[in-house]
């Protein structure tokens, strides 16, 4: 596709339960991050992959959310037993490596999340 | 810890008004620094990316400054239209892999 893909573009979900946030990447895109943006904050770093490398999950804020990336392309934000808090909008973002001087980074429309 | 600030957190001004948005951050050993433009209920776009041995980038109406020494940043917009109505974000990528972001000015542009 031409830009970042996510699904699904809403999920209203109930307290406890699992959800998983895909994100489709520009081809050709090794670097990818899931950012957090909640109602009147700023975005909120979540986890980076790049290529093959250990991502950096530095950013997930509790042992009920973890990423993978298939592939080098797909990635999968899981969130299990969600709470409220977790309701959000998730933004997925790509770009070429760092250090290539063109690391702009393309967001997707991103995924809004209600948990009840 | 790296903190972004961006002042003012709203502004609202007469179609044809060029204007300022201010990014100020705390820790001058940034990588770059990337301003952003988020519509209602959109994902990001990326306006302007300034390399840390870069003082400024331009993009049409568009016009990013930095000051690493300082830790500021600006975006001028010229000529201001109802279109540029959006939030404008900026971000530095500090340490590591991540991008910091300020918490956004929202523009409204009015005919």
């Amino acid at each position: 596709g031409a830009g970042v893909s996510q699904s699904p573009s809403n999920k209203v979900t109930e307290k406890g339960k699992d959800v998983e946030l895909r994100c489709d990447p520009i081809s050709g895109h090794t670097a990818l991050y899931w950012y957090r943006q909640s109602l009147g904050q700023g975005l909120e770093f979540l986890i980076y992959f790049q290529g093959n490398s250990a991502p950096d999950k530095s950013g997930l804020p509790s042992d009920r959310f973890s990423a993978e990336r298939t592939g080098g392309s797909v990635s999968t934000l899981t969130i299990q037993r969600t709470q409220q808090e977790d309701s959000a909008v998730y933004l997925c973002a790509s770009s070429l490596p760092s250090g290539q001087g063109n690391e702009k980074l393309f967001f997707g429309s991103g995924t809004q999340l209600s948990v009840l | 810890k790296q903190e972004v600030t961006q002042i003012p957190a709203a502004l609202s001004v007469p179609e044809g008004e060029n204007l300022v948005l201010n990014c100020s951050f705390t820790d001058s050993a940034i990588y770059n620094l990337q301003w952003f433009r988020q519509d209602p209920g959109k994902g990001l776009t990326s306006l302007l990316l300034i390399q840390s041995s870069q003082r400024e980038q331009t993009s049409g109406r568009l016009n990013a400054s930095l000051d690493k020494s300082s830790g500021r940043s600006t975006l001028y917009i010229a000529a201001s239209q109802p279109g540029d109505s959006a939030t404008y974000l900026c971000a530095v990528r500090h340490h590591g892999n991540k991008l910091v972001f300020g918490a956004g000015t929202i523009l409204r542009v009015k005919s």
